[in-house]
Protein backbone atom coordinates (compact mmCIF):
# COMPACT_ATOMS: atom_id res chain seq x y z
CA UNK A 1 0.00 0.00 0.00
CA UNK A 2 1.34 3.72 -0.58
CA UNK A 3 2.34 5.26 2.47
CA UNK A 4 1.23 8.85 3.17
CA UNK A 5 3.65 11.00 5.72
CA UNK A 6 2.43 14.27 6.89
CA UNK A 7 4.28 16.92 8.89
CA UNK A 8 3.81 18.11 11.27
CA UNK A 9 1.74 16.06 13.20
CA UNK A 10 0.43 19.06 15.02
CA UNK A 11 0.88 22.71 14.72
CA UNK A 12 0.27 26.25 16.68
CA UNK A 13 -0.54 29.27 15.47
CA UNK A 14 -1.99 32.86 15.52
CA UNK A 15 -5.28 34.21 14.19
CA UNK A 16 -4.48 35.51 10.57
CA UNK A 17 -1.20 33.52 10.11
CA UNK A 18 -0.20 31.29 7.26
CA UNK A 19 0.84 27.60 7.80
CA UNK A 20 1.95 24.56 5.62
CA UNK A 21 1.13 21.41 5.94
CA UNK A 22 3.40 18.56 3.83
CA UNK A 23 2.24 15.23 2.20
CA UNK A 24 4.57 12.61 1.02
CA UNK A 25 4.11 9.61 -0.95
CA UNK A 26 5.83 6.81 -0.86
CA UNK A 27 5.12 6.02 -4.74
CA UNK A 28 4.28 8.61 -7.21
CA UNK A 29 1.22 9.46 -7.34
CA UNK A 30 0.79 12.05 -9.76
CA UNK A 31 -1.80 14.45 -9.09
CA UNK A 32 -4.05 12.13 -7.72
CA UNK A 33 -4.18 13.81 -4.53
CA UNK A 34 -7.01 15.39 -1.89
CA UNK A 35 -7.00 17.51 1.19
CA UNK A 36 -9.69 16.81 3.89
CA UNK A 37 -10.75 18.93 6.57
CA UNK A 38 -12.09 17.12 10.28
CA UNK A 39 -13.84 19.85 13.02
CA UNK A 40 -13.47 17.87 16.21
CA UNK A 41 -16.36 15.60 16.57
CA UNK A 42 -17.16 15.80 12.78
CA UNK A 43 -17.37 14.28 9.44
CA UNK A 44 -14.32 15.12 7.10
CA UNK A 45 -14.97 17.91 4.49
CA UNK A 46 -13.75 17.66 1.10
CA UNK A 47 -11.03 21.09 0.26
CA UNK A 48 -9.14 19.87 -2.14
CA UNK A 49 -8.58 17.52 -5.03
CA UNK A 50 -6.33 17.08 -7.97
CA UNK A 51 -3.80 18.51 -5.31
CA UNK A 52 -4.02 21.96 -6.34
CA UNK A 53 -8.31 21.81 -7.68
CA UNK A 54 -10.57 23.59 -4.85
CA UNK A 55 -13.67 21.64 -4.11
CA UNK A 56 -17.22 24.08 -4.82
CA UNK A 57 -17.67 26.78 -1.96
CA UNK A 58 -14.24 25.98 -0.30
CA UNK A 59 -13.05 29.37 0.28
CA UNK A 60 -9.52 30.36 -1.93
CA UNK A 61 -7.82 31.01 1.84
CA UNK A 62 -6.95 27.05 1.20
CA UNK A 63 -4.13 26.06 -1.92
CA UNK A 64 -2.85 23.30 -2.63
CA UNK A 65 0.13 22.40 -4.82
CA UNK A 66 2.82 19.39 -5.59
CA UNK A 67 3.21 16.38 -7.71
CA UNK A 68 4.85 13.22 -7.91
CA UNK A 69 5.53 12.22 -4.30
CA UNK A 70 5.60 15.82 -2.59
CA UNK A 71 2.61 17.83 -1.96
CA UNK A 72 1.09 20.97 0.14
CA UNK A 73 -1.76 22.19 1.47
CA UNK A 74 -1.31 26.16 2.43
CA UNK A 75 -3.82 27.70 4.69
CA UNK A 76 -3.42 31.64 4.79
CA UNK A 77 -5.29 34.02 7.08
CA UNK A 78 -6.07 31.56 9.45
CA UNK A 79 -9.32 31.99 11.85
CA UNK A 80 -10.60 30.40 14.90
CA UNK A 81 -12.45 27.81 12.49
CA UNK A 82 -9.56 26.76 10.98
CA UNK A 83 -8.94 24.50 13.91
CA UNK A 84 -8.96 21.29 12.68
CA UNK A 85 -7.16 18.31 11.35
CA UNK A 86 -5.92 17.70 7.92
CA UNK A 87 -5.81 14.81 5.66
CA UNK A 88 -4.06 13.95 2.68
CA UNK A 89 -5.71 10.88 0.63
CA UNK A 90 -4.56 9.36 -2.66
CA UNK A 91 -6.44 7.95 -4.91
CA UNK A 92 -4.38 6.87 -7.68
CA UNK A 93 -3.49 3.55 -6.57
CA UNK A 94 -5.16 1.02 -4.82
CA UNK A 95 -6.12 0.60 -2.20
CA UNK A 96 -6.34 3.86 -1.37
CA UNK A 97 -5.06 5.83 1.42
CA UNK A 98 -5.08 8.34 4.28
CA UNK A 99 -2.11 10.25 5.41
CA UNK A 100 -2.08 10.71 9.23
CA UNK A 101 -3.48 14.08 9.70
CA UNK A 102 -2.19 17.24 10.97
CA UNK A 103 -3.75 19.09 13.70
CA UNK A 104 -3.84 22.57 13.49
CA UNK A 105 -4.73 24.71 16.78
CA UNK A 106 -5.22 28.57 16.68
CA UNK B 1 -28.42 19.46 -3.09
CA UNK B 2 -26.48 16.09 -2.72
CA UNK B 3 -26.77 14.76 0.79
CA UNK B 4 -25.96 11.28 2.63
CA UNK B 5 -27.44 10.54 5.27
CA UNK B 6 -26.17 7.77 7.93
CA UNK B 7 -27.95 5.36 10.35
CA UNK B 8 -27.46 6.10 13.54
CA UNK B 9 -25.47 5.28 16.35
CA UNK B 10 -25.45 1.46 17.85
CA UNK B 11 -24.11 -0.01 20.82
CA UNK B 12 -23.58 -4.08 19.68
CA UNK B 13 -22.00 -6.92 22.19
CA UNK B 14 -18.78 -8.91 20.67
CA UNK B 15 -19.83 -11.51 17.76
CA UNK B 16 -22.82 -10.03 17.20
CA UNK B 17 -23.44 -8.61 13.82
CA UNK B 18 -24.51 -5.01 12.32
CA UNK B 19 -25.55 -3.19 9.24
CA UNK B 20 -25.18 0.22 8.52
CA UNK B 21 -27.20 2.31 5.96
CA UNK B 22 -26.00 5.35 4.19
CA UNK B 23 -28.91 7.05 2.20
CA UNK B 24 -28.13 9.34 -0.91
CA UNK B 25 -30.05 12.15 -2.08
CA UNK B 26 -30.11 15.15 -4.43
CA UNK B 27 -28.27 13.30 -7.48
CA UNK B 28 -28.36 10.17 -9.69
CA UNK B 29 -27.27 7.51 -7.04
CA UNK B 30 -26.23 4.84 -9.74
CA UNK B 31 -23.79 7.05 -11.04
CA UNK B 32 -21.34 7.92 -8.98
CA UNK B 33 -19.66 5.08 -6.67
CA UNK B 34 -19.79 4.84 -2.48
CA UNK B 35 -16.80 4.64 -0.78
CA UNK B 36 -16.70 3.81 2.75
CA UNK B 37 -14.33 4.74 5.50
CA UNK B 38 -13.59 3.85 9.08
CA UNK B 39 -11.81 6.13 11.59
CA UNK B 40 -11.21 4.45 15.30
CA UNK B 41 -11.29 6.54 18.13
CA UNK B 42 -8.67 9.45 18.43
CA UNK B 43 -7.23 8.08 15.03
CA UNK B 44 -7.04 8.59 11.13
CA UNK B 45 -9.19 7.58 8.51
CA UNK B 46 -8.73 3.91 6.83
CA UNK B 47 -10.36 2.96 3.57
CA UNK B 48 -12.51 -0.01 3.88
CA UNK B 49 -13.94 -0.26 0.12
CA UNK B 50 -16.09 0.91 -2.68
CA UNK B 51 -19.14 0.12 -4.55
CA UNK B 52 -20.61 1.08 -7.67
CA UNK B 53 -24.83 1.33 -7.42
CA UNK B 54 -25.39 0.58 -10.59
CA UNK B 55 -23.66 -3.22 -10.73
CA UNK B 56 -22.71 -3.63 -7.08
CA UNK B 57 -19.25 -4.45 -8.13
CA UNK B 58 -17.29 -3.52 -5.09
CA UNK B 59 -13.61 -3.32 -4.36
CA UNK B 60 -12.18 -3.92 -1.00
CA UNK B 61 -9.40 -2.85 1.00
CA UNK B 62 -7.31 -6.17 1.23
CA UNK B 63 -7.11 -5.07 5.36
CA UNK B 64 -10.60 -5.74 5.34
CA UNK B 65 -11.65 -8.22 2.85
CA UNK B 66 -13.55 -10.64 4.59
CA UNK B 67 -14.65 -8.85 7.62
CA UNK B 68 -17.09 -6.07 5.23
CA UNK B 69 -19.74 -6.57 3.30
CA UNK B 70 -21.21 -3.86 1.23
CA UNK B 71 -24.24 -3.89 -0.89
CA UNK B 72 -26.77 -1.05 -2.40
CA UNK B 73 -29.95 -0.50 -2.61
CA UNK B 74 -31.54 1.17 -6.09
CA UNK B 75 -35.31 0.95 -4.78
CA UNK B 76 -34.45 3.36 -1.73
CA UNK B 77 -30.60 4.80 -3.17
CA UNK B 78 -29.23 3.20 -0.05
CA UNK B 79 -25.87 1.84 0.46
CA UNK B 80 -24.87 -0.54 3.10
CA UNK B 81 -21.83 -1.68 5.51
CA UNK B 82 -22.33 -4.84 7.10
CA UNK B 83 -19.80 -5.87 9.52
CA UNK B 84 -19.69 -9.54 11.57
CA UNK B 85 -18.19 -10.99 14.22
CA UNK B 86 -17.61 -8.05 16.04
CA UNK B 87 -14.99 -7.47 18.49
CA UNK B 88 -13.61 -4.58 20.60
CA UNK B 89 -11.46 -3.37 18.11
CA UNK B 90 -14.51 -2.22 15.52
CA UNK B 91 -15.47 0.36 17.64
CA UNK B 92 -14.74 3.19 15.57
CA UNK B 93 -17.18 5.76 13.33
CA UNK B 94 -17.89 4.86 9.57
CA UNK B 95 -18.36 6.89 6.97
CA UNK B 96 -20.00 6.79 3.76
CA UNK B 97 -18.40 9.13 1.06
CA UNK B 98 -19.54 10.04 -2.59
CA UNK B 99 -16.77 9.22 -5.46
CA UNK B 100 -16.73 11.39 -8.70
CA UNK B 101 -15.34 9.35 -11.81
CA UNK B 102 -14.92 6.27 -8.90
CA UNK B 103 -11.92 7.70 -7.35
CA UNK B 104 -11.93 10.77 -5.56
CA UNK B 105 -14.06 12.07 -2.54
CA UNK B 106 -16.61 14.91 -3.06
CA UNK B 107 -19.26 14.40 -0.62
CA UNK B 108 -19.14 12.29 3.18
CA UNK B 109 -21.71 11.17 5.34
CA UNK B 110 -21.93 12.34 8.80
CA UNK B 111 -20.55 9.32 10.18
CA UNK B 112 -22.25 6.43 12.48
CA UNK B 113 -20.63 5.82 15.49
CA UNK B 114 -20.01 1.60 16.40
CA UNK B 115 -19.47 0.93 19.93
CA UNK B 116 -18.49 -3.09 20.68
CA UNK B 117 -18.62 -3.70 24.18
CA UNK B 118 -19.57 -6.64 26.72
Amino acid sequence: DIQLTQSPSSLSASVGDTVTITCRSSQDISIYLAWFQQRPGKAPRSLIYAASTLQNGVPSKFGGSGSGTDFTLTISSLQPEDSATYFCHQYNTYPFTFGGGTTVEI
Amino acid sequence: EVQLVQSGAELKKPGESLRISCKASGYTFTAYWISWVRQMPGKGLEWLGRIDPSDSHVNYSPSFQGHVTMSEDKATSTAYLQLSSLTASDTATYYCARLVGAMRIDYWGQGTLISVSS
